[in-house]
């Protein structure tokens, strides 16, 4: 089974600066995938980005890049250019693709304050 | 852009009633998910379901709970009897198309056992 650990509860950044998450998971499968959710005060589960564990670029989707270091088995999330529509819970989640479950983090409550 | 739904966005219940949560999925997308995720917590998988049967359950979907695609449209999750405990927000996610992997949540529905 996966377990997979975000080890910030909670942070808090300016707007306009960069934060990152972290989350580190346990995996014995080859090849998987792993996503980042957001999820905001309306509880709606929005995907954010997501990346190939194959593929060794580090995924981008414009302010959010990933930091994906397969054999530290990491993957964190960095939001640049914060604003406030991103202060919400981020969950870090990896799966082994089609037809599975995706085992989450406990998340990582994030405030931009202005 | 397609997206998820699910009815009832809300249910009140009492404890030993059957409820059964309804989500249609995107139109092309032929691998489906419960998930729950009780106040406070993360997200926890429940079952995943493709070509008409379950292809992965979790410890918490035991006999109480069941799926069904009963139309061909409609994805539903039925609890039998439920219990306090069952009082969660449950999020139905279907994935396929070009990008398989990718699950893709609905707004969610938003149980209370009373």
């Amino acid at each position: 089974a996966q377990t997979v650990t975000q080890s910030q509860p909670e942070m808090s950044v300016q707007e306009a600066e960069t934060v990152t998450l972290s989350c580190t998971y346990d995996t014995s499968e080859s090849n998987y995938y792993l996503f980042w959710y957001k999820q905001p005060p309306s509880r709606q589960m929005i995907l954010v980005i997501r990346q190939e564990a194959y593929k060794q670029q580090n995924a981008t989707e414009n302010r959010f890049s990933v930091n994906f270091q397969k054999a530290a088995k990491s993957f964190s999330l960095k939001i640049s250019d914060s604003q406030l529509g991103d202060t919400a819970m981020y969950f870090c989640a990896p799966s082994r693709g089609n037809n599975n479950d995706m085992r989450f983090g406990a998340g990582t409550r994030l405030t931009v304050k202005p | 852009e397609p997206e998820v739904t699910q009815t009832p966005s809300h249910q009140v219940t009492q404890m030993g009633q059957e409820v059964i949560l309804r989500c249609v999925p995107i139109s092309n997308h032929l691998y489906f998910y419960w998930y729950r995720q009780i106040l406070g917590q993360k997200v926890e998988f429940l079952v995943s379901f493709y070509n008409n049967e379950i292809s992965e359950k979790s410890e918490i979907f035991d006999d109480q709970f069941s799926v069904e695609r009963p139309d061909g449209s409609n994805f539903t999750l039925k609890i039998r009897s439920t219990k306090l405990e069952d009082s969660a927000m449950y999020f139905c996610a279907t994935s396929g198309g070009v990008d398989q992997e990718t699950q893709y949540f609905g707004p969610g529905t938003r149980l209370l056992v009373l």
